[in-house]
């Protein structure tokens, strides 16, 4: 089992429409999440970090935590052509001091 | 955030040769790491630092080594490029001390070893 596992997609997602992420984790005392985005042939950037169970928006995105359920979610609400990219699931591990990451979902928002 | 870079941002090599890859970040961050990515794969840790002096091997097994002489410099060095080492190789830093774990990525450099 993969430590940080998310479905590999595509996800293919109409232009307006919400697309949902999902990603889960294997380390129960995991404490910090983080969702990046990667362009084909660019290096990830930041999108959200979480660290409370709950939810977290910014702008078009929302960031969904359950730690009892171990997973961490990704919204993105109104998507645009843009978005189309991958996004990789970030989670620091109890130890700490490290970044372990999902093999990121796909997304394809079609106009 | 983040500045970091990387150089070169695409690299061409012949088997054998030794290449030295530059990330230099100008924010103080403590910890630096290098991250290797094939088009369309995961991203492996491959090195990483606590501050200097300090480098550490990544879960997946490279035939590269790091140092930190430097706190904003990390260089990667292959001393003899193979064909199997054609990836992208990722670069990033963060802060130590801050609540989270949040790492800022640099431009990649992409190798290519024929």
């Amino acid at each position: 089992q993969k430590e940080v596992e998310q479905n590999s997609g595509p996800l293919s997602v109409p232009e307006g429409a919400i697309a949902s992420l999902n990603c889960t984790y294997s380390d129960r005392g995991s404490q910090s999440f983080f969702w990046y985005r990667q362009y084909s042939g660019k290096s990830p950037e930041l999108i959200m970090s979480i660290y409370s169970n709950g939810d977290k928006e910014d702008g078009r995105f929302t960031a969904q935590l359950n730690k009892a359920s171990q997973y961490v979610s990704l919204l993105i609400r109104d998507s645009q052509p843009s978005d189309s990219a991958t996004y990789l699931c970030a989670v620091e591990g109890a130890a700490g001091n490290k970044l372990t990451f999902g093999g990121g979902t796909r997304v394809l928002v079609k106009p | 955030e983040a500045d970091i870079y990387q150089t070169p941002r695409y690299l061409v090599i012949g088997t054998g040769k030794k290449i030295t890859l530059e990330c230099s970040q100008t924010m103080g961050h403590d910890k630096m790491y290098w991250y290797q990515q094939d088009p369309g794969m995961e991203l492996h840790l491959i090195h990483y630092s606590y501050g200097v002096n300090s480098t550490e091997k990544g879960d997946l097994s490279s035939e590269s080594t790091v140092s930190r002489i430097r706190t904003e410099h990390f260089p990667l060095t292959l001393e003899s490029a193979r064909p199997s080492h054609t990836s992208q190789y990722l670069c990033a830093s963060s802060e130590s001390g801050r609540v989270a774990e949040t790492q800022y990525f640099g431009p990649g450099t992409r190798l290519l070893v024929l």
